[in-house]
């Protein structure tokens, strides 16, 4: 079956970039009915979409982190990735990816990444 | 953007019914049958448990209902159980492919 699996470094100092990493395994990421999502939790608070890439590389962003906030996707390495620049200690958090349809929601999720940032 | 408004908490006993609300606005949930349902265990991924208001993926328990009448929707849990203990989160579709999760809330089953 479909599954998804973050990776990339779980600590990341002020003012630099986050960056991460979805695998997905079992399952084609170029689907057309698809796209694939980064959701993160901060410690003790509620999820927040942070964003979703089709294949082709057509992206929508939350609109409170679009500046700060690049999605890609390769293909051939059946892999999209997730930057996010600026980090502060808000951005602390659980970063899930997932696998995103506009109307049925996400699902599967990955296991999620713990990323923290500090100096 | 807000997020969707839930409940901190609810509690029941095992067997009984519990219904979890998640309000939005008309620019939301009250535009769009495209609301989805998350459980969410400490420590573990989010399941996704209702999509398009009311439509159970395959392997979730009849017990797990969803329902929207204006800007809220309803995760209604029937015969509760101790393994339903966990957070659940709503979200919704919002225009211009945008998503909106609500806060959560924690099910404690006593």
């Amino acid at each position: 079956q479909l599954q998804l699996q973050e990776s990339g470094p779980g600590l990341v100092k002020p003012s630099e970039t986050l960056s991460l990493t979805c695998t997905v395994s079992g399952g084609s990421i170029s689907s057309s009915s698809h796209y694939w999502g980064w959701i993160r939790q901060p410690p003790g608070k509620g999820l927040e979409w942070i964003g979703s890439i089709y294949y082709s590389g057509s992206t929508s962003y939350c609109p409170s982190l679009k500046s700060r906030v690049t999605i890609s996707v390769d293909t051939s390495k059946s892999h999209f990735s997730l930057r996010l620049s600026s980090v502060t200690a808000a951005d602390t958090a659980v970063y899930y990816c997932a696998r995103h349809a506009w109307v049925k929601g996400f699902d599967p999720w990955g296991q999620g990444t713990l990323v923290t940032v500090s100096s | 953007q807000s997020a969707l408004t839930q409940p901190p908490s609810v509690s029941g006993s095992p067997g009984q019914s519990v219904t979890i609300s998640c309000t939005g606005t008309s620019s939301d949930v009250g535009s769009y049958n495209r609301v989805s349902w998350y459980q969410k265990p400490p420590g573990t991924a989010p399941k996704l448990m209702i999509s398009e208001v009311s439509s159970r993926p395959s392997g979730v328990p009849d017990r797990f209902s969803g329902s929207k009448s204006g800007n809220t929707a309803s995760l209604t849990i029937s015969g509760l159980q101790a393994e339903d203990e966990a957070d659940y989160y709503c979200s919704s579709y919002v225009s211009s492919n945008t998503v909106l999760f609500g806060g959560g809330t924690k099910l404690t089953v006593l």
